[in-house]
């Protein structure tokens, strides 16, 4: 079946240093790609998806690109602040699917010192 | 500014209690979805509705209960709460589209 595999974390940055959150998955056809993030005490909120392949997803200074041939959608950020420090999920929603079930990788934790 | 609303917040109980998780959206979403997260972060789907009056097991067993009797409402109910029990439940709904999930705060219950 479908599956998201992430990078285990956390993951520990400085302030301003790049981040890189790796995610793979496994799916047949095209399946549409998600990074939701979840900060402490809270719920996911969508930080942002991409449908097709080479689309590339992009919103507060986060990027990720999907790559059909590596099967890959990793999240990127070219300057981490403090406020970033959450926990990251990368998800599909799998091809044809009309049922809005999303299949969640485990979860990367980032913090960011200042 | 939240559009779907998760009570309560956080709930400690007792070993055999019943216990009600309330969730509600003002979105009009078809589609509403229950997810337990467990302590390593984790998400699984128990519970899933396509609209009202349908419900379906999601992909991890649960001994919890749902019901949609209305649009908005998605309730889960344990008859009878353990201490297996003790997790994060969030609920979640989609549009008829269901391209994206918009997720509720989150309820923590503890089973002492």
């Amino acid at each position: 079946g479908d599956s998201v595999t992430q990078m285990e974390g956390p993951v520990t940055l400085s302030e301003e240093a790049f981040l890189t959150i790796n995610c793979t998955y496994t799916a047949t056809g095209y399946p549409s790609l998600f990074w939701y993030v979840q900060y402490p005490g809270e719920g996911l909120q969508l930080l942002l998806k991409a449908t097709k392949a080479d689309d590339k997803g992009s919103n507060k200074g986060f990027e990720a690109t999907y790559r059909k041939e590596t099967t890959s959608f990793h999240l990127e950020k070219g300057s981490v602040q403090v406020s970033d420090s959450a926990v990251y999920f990368c998800a599909l929603r799998p091809f044809g699917s009309a049922t809005g079930k999303l299949i969640f990788g485990q979860g990367t934790t980032l913090q960011v010192k200042p | 500014e939240a559009d779907i609303y998760q009570i309560p917040r956080y709930l400690v109980i007792g070993t055999g209690k019943k216990i009600t998780l309330e969730c509600s959206q003002t979105m009009g979403h078809d589609k509403m979805y229950w997810y337990q997260q467990d302590p390593g972060m984790e998400l699984h789907l128990i519970h899933y509705s396509y609209g009202v009056n349908s419900t379906e097991k999601g992909d991890l067993s649960s001994e919890s209960t749902v019901s949609r009797i209305r649009t908005e409402h998605f309730p889960l109910t344990l008859e009878s709460a353990r201490p297996s029990h003790t997790s994060q439940y969030l609920c979640a709904s989609s549009d008829t589209g269901a391209n994206v999930l918009t997720f509720g705060a989150g309820s923590r219950l503890t089973v002492l």
